[in-house]
């Protein structure tokens, strides 16, 4: 009954390649994010997405395209990968609750190597 | 911009020392606070929250409260245990942004 997955949970590649790595939420909530956590355990948003519409695109290289073909996946695509891609990506879901309240739950994470 | 500081780690105690972890913010809004534990090899757990000025959030024997007079989310547990050995975040949610704010993590040891 896993809320927020995500795969794979580990990812080694070489420089220059192109890579995916999918999120699937069954909360049923309408907003979801992707967040970089880098080797220092700092963690930063990336891009959010509500009802599939793209709300926060932070300053991120365009070799990083995300995309939600429905409310309840958000897939990130990452072209040319550098050294410095590597890191733990997290997806999380949220939905605004009753008094504007709510929460985000996080996936596992998905363990990036560049080589 | 919004902003949140957490104390360096890391913090190392005994089995049922008392534990706090302090934690103060900047808001343009209205934030809502929380504190997220990330235990070795494993993704974010929300520990607990709080909304408005004046709540204390509790879970597991971890409470905070949301100070709005001196900006700050201190965590706090009375005995800490081998098991709460961990990562621990502050994070808040501002007024119109849905993303989370991060701390740069504490990281607690515990030893028996």
């Amino acid at each position: 009954d896993t809320a927020v997955s995500q795969t794979p949970k580990y990812l080694v590649t070489q420089m220059g390649n192109d890579k995916s790595i999918k999120c699937e939420q069954n909360l049923g909530h309408d907003t979801m994010y992707w967040y970089k956590q880098d080797s220092k355990k700092f963690l930063k948003i990336m891009f959010s997405y509500n009802n599939k519409e793209l709300i926060i695109n932070e300053t991120v290289p365009n070799r990083f395209s995300p995309k939600s073909p429905d409310k309840a996946h958000l897939n990130l695509h990452i072209n040319s990968l550098e050294l410095g891609d590597s890191a733990v990506y997290f997806c999380a879901s949220s939905q605004v609750s009753t008094g504007g309240i709510e929460t985000q739950y996080f996936g596992p994470g998905t363990r990036l190597l560049v080589l | 911009g919004d902003s949140v500081t957490q104390m360096e780690g890391p913090v190392t105690l005994s089995e049922e020392a008392f534990l706090t972890i302090n934690c103060t913010y900047t808001a343009t809004g209205y934030p809502s606070l929380f504190w997220y534990v990330q235990y070795p090899g494993e993704g974010l757990q929300l520990l607990l929250k709080a909304t408005k000025a004046d709540d204390k959030g509790s879970n597991k024997g971890f409470e905070a409260t949301y100070r709005k007079e001196t900006t700050s989310f201190h965590l706090e547990k009375g005995s800490v245990q081998v098991s709460d050995s961990a990562v621990y975040f502050c994070a808040l949610t501002d007024t119109g942004r849905r993303a989370l704010t991060f701390g740069s993590g504490t990281r607690l040891q515990v030893q028996p």
